[in-house]
């Protein structure tokens, strides 16, 4: 099966910062993988799909890019509602792996 | 609106079984597959089982392979999760979530429900 992991685990910023988190596959995925935010007690939210392709509603801070095995997931200008867990996922096929997680938080 | 709403959980001893259901509303749940997602306490979100949209394709976590069967019935909108021979491992907060597109199994998940809670203890 292939591995998903995600760099770093944690990070804290400060509010208008950029914010980068990897995620990498052990084995190339094409472009099925997505990023999902956690909010503290909350379910999962989809913000990016496809690599790159924003979901409906979701602010134009967030952005992704990569190919093939090692993808990103940027924030630009870090905002105090961002603090969440980041998760990246494979669906290219079963099993649906996500990664570990980075948990953001504002400095 | 689109949604979707587990039942079914509680505390059950090891060994024991229990039944979850996702009863979906809002679309048309006969044209996209749905999958169970679990969280244990305090860690990250494990993938359980997905069963595709007109119910012919089930896949499932090797940790659960055997032991949980993932259904639907299109008729009354609702999916379910049959856990048999449970553990204390298998604790957590499962949730349903439906796929972004219709009639295909490879999409991110759009949709989630709030989940409901599985505790394995004797």
């Amino acid at each position: 099966d292939i591995q998903m992991t995600q760099s770093p685990s944690s990070l804290s910023a400060s509010v208008g910062d950029r914010v980068t988190i990897t995620c990498r596959a052990s084995q190339g995925i094409s472009n099925y993988l997505a990023w999902y935010q956690q909010k503290p007690g909350k379910v999962p939210n989809l913000l990016i799909y496809g690599v790159s392709t924003l979901h409906s509603g979701v602010p134009s801070r967030f952005s992704g890019s990569g190919s093939g095995t090692d993808f990103t997931l940027t924030i630009n200008s870090l905002q105090p509602e961002d603090v969440a867990t980041y998760y990246c996922q494979k669906y290219n096929s079963a099993p649906f792996t996500f990664g570990p997680g980075t948990k953001v938080d504002i400095k | 609106q689109v949604q979707l709403v587990e039942s079914g959980g509680g505390v059950v001893q090891p060994g024991r079984s229990l039944r979850l259901s996702c009863a979906a509303s809002g679309f048309t749940f006969s044209n996209f597959a749905i999958h169970w997602v679990r969280q244990a306490p305090g860690k990250g979100l494990e993938w359980v089982a997905i069963i595709s949209y007109d119910g012919l394709y089930k896949y499932y976590a090797d940790s659960v392979k055997g032991r949980f069967t993932i259904s639907r019935d299109n008729s009354k909108n609702t999916l379910y999760l049959q856990m048999d021979n449970l553990r204390a491992e298998d604790s957590a907060v499962y949730t349903c979530a439906k796929v972004l597109g219709i009639r295909t199994s490879w999409l991110a998940f759009d949709i989630w429900g709030q989940g409901t809670v599985v505790t394995v203890s004797s």
